[in-house]
């Protein structure tokens, strides 16, 4: 069974950093491109990041671009998003998502809360 | 970026009834979109990608049409799990982005 499972998320002041983590389980982590895709409180989804199987080709949204890094560790199963010089506005739900093929997601993670708030 | 236009954003529904939402893209996607499933508090399902093709595990009911820049998600005969929110969202180009989403309640 296809497993995403986030971890990382909480409260952190404006100005700060957090890493999340997307431990992945059920499938050949290494074959597969990834994403992550958030979303803030009563809102809609945005797409935040992607990153390549082999973790060469790497893509951002504006929002987050110099401030976010996507990384990965296949012998790890692991995805990773570290965020700095975090805003209010990046506090969302962010999800890690599998990319089936050419950009559609079809397993999700349940998702870890940032909230950044003084 | 692709701006994704979802209407409407919200409306009422019975049981049964055959329903659609509509998606434009601001510019022309090909087929490059998805629809997705989102019930509160929990993750996105894709439904849909290639804008027609039904996600594996997915009941018949729901399907997708369009190409370019207009597409259609159709429920045929709308069951009590499907009252949830809808999103398009376009993989033509980076950044991917999503519609406002379309909710979809009880009448």
């Amino acid at each position: 069974e296809v497993q995403l499972v986030e971890s990382g998320g909480g409260l952190v002041q404006p100005g700060g950093s957090l890493r999340l983590s997307c431990a992945a389980s059920g499938f050949t982590f290494s074959s597969y491109e990834m994403n992550w895709v958030r979303q803030a409180p009563g809102k809609g989804l945005e797409w935040v990041s992607y990153i390549s199987s082999s973790g060469s080709t790497i893509y951002y949204a504006d929002s987050v671009k110099g401030r976010f890094t996507i990384s990965r560790d296949n012998a790890k199963n692991s995805l990773y998003l570290q965020m700095n010089s975090l805003r209010a506005e990046d506090t969302a739900v962010y999800y890690c998502a599998r990319d089936q093929v050419a950009g559609h997601f079809d397993y999700w993670g349940q998702g870890t809360l940032v909230t950044v708030s003084s | 970026a692709i701006r994704m236009t979802q209407s409407p954003s919200s409306f009422s529904a019975s049981t049964g009834d055959r329903v659609t939402i509509t998606c434009r893209a601001s510019q022309g996607i090909s087929s490059y979109l998805a629809w997705y499933q989102q019930k509160p508090g929990k993750a996105p399902k894709l439904l849909i990608y290639a804008a027609s093709t039904l996600q594996s595990g997915v009941p018949s009911r729901f399907s997708g049409s369009g190409s370019g820049t207009d597409f259609t998600l159709t429920i045929s005969c709308l069951q009590s799990e499907d009252f949830a929110t809808y999103y398009c969202q376009q993989y033509y180009s980076y950044p991917y982005t999503f519609g406002q989403g379309t909710k979809v309640e009880i009448k």
